[in-house]
């Protein structure tokens, strides 16, 4: 079984401030990770993706987000929030034998302040 | 090349109605999958389609929940009859096959049960 944990279902961040969100799974074996975003009455789109290449991840956007095993943690950064970056981001995890199924974690809604 | 497709995007009905969501996958996408996604929390997989066969519903509430993908393109959800707790958000979701792990989303169909 594999679960995600999301750290923090409201985040507020300033424009320009550094933002980011916490992501923690457990697995059995080896996990697929991602990031998606979804803005008001849309559906998700994806920022991000690891799967078992290079450990830090580039997305779209100017999202990043490191993978790191000892931790068991997928933190999502972006090093300078945009008023544009306000919206619900959902961590999510899958196996190689779970047929693409993705857990989501609860997801976590950002608000950019001026 | 076009999204994935869904109507409604909004319907509203009374408890113990039914009602029946319409997905059209991208084009070339074997698997489908349908996810609930209830105010405040992350989606959760109902059930998950390769080609026309089910591959995954362990999450479906089969007694009053179902769906088809005939022909292996298009997929219907339908609920009869439906409950308060399926107000929700019924999300489509598409990818080329069950190894191709990035899954493109539908806009979406928020159902209120009143």
């Amino acid at each position: 079984a594999q679960s995600v944990t999301q750290l923090g279902s409201h985040v507020s961040v300033s424009e320009g401030a550094l933002v980011l969100l916490r992501c923690n799974y457990s697995s059995s074996v080896p996990p697929y990770l991602f990031w998606y975003v979804q803005y008001p009455n849309q559906g998700l789109q994806l920022l991000l993706k690891y799967t078992s290449a290079a450990t830090l991840v580039k997305g779209i956007n100017g999202f990043e987000a490191e993978f790191k095993k000892s931790e068991t943690s997928f933190h999502l950064t972006k090093p300078s929030a945009h008023m544009s970056d306000a919206a619900e981001y959902f961590c999510a995890v899958t196996r190689t034998d779970s047929w693409g199924k993705l857990q989501f974690g609860a997801g976590t809604q950002v608000v950019v302040t001026p | 090349e076009a999204g994935v497709a869904q109507s409604p995007r909004y319907k509203i009905i009374e408890k113990r109605q039914s009602v029946a969501f319409w997905c059209n996958p991208i084009s070339g996408h074997a698997t489908l999958y349908w996810y609930q996604q209830i105010l405040g929390q992350g989606p959760k997989l109902l059930i998950q389609f390769q080609n026309n066969g089910v591959v995954d519903d362990s999450q479906l509430p089969k007694d009053r929940f179902s769906a088809e993908r005939l022909k292996g393109v298009d997929s219907t959800l339908k609920i009869q009859p439906a409950k308060l707790e399926d107000s929700a958000v019924y999300l489509c979701a598409s990818s080329f096959s069950t190894s191709e792990y990035e899954q493109y989303f539908g806009p979406g169909t928020r159902l209120t049960v009143t």
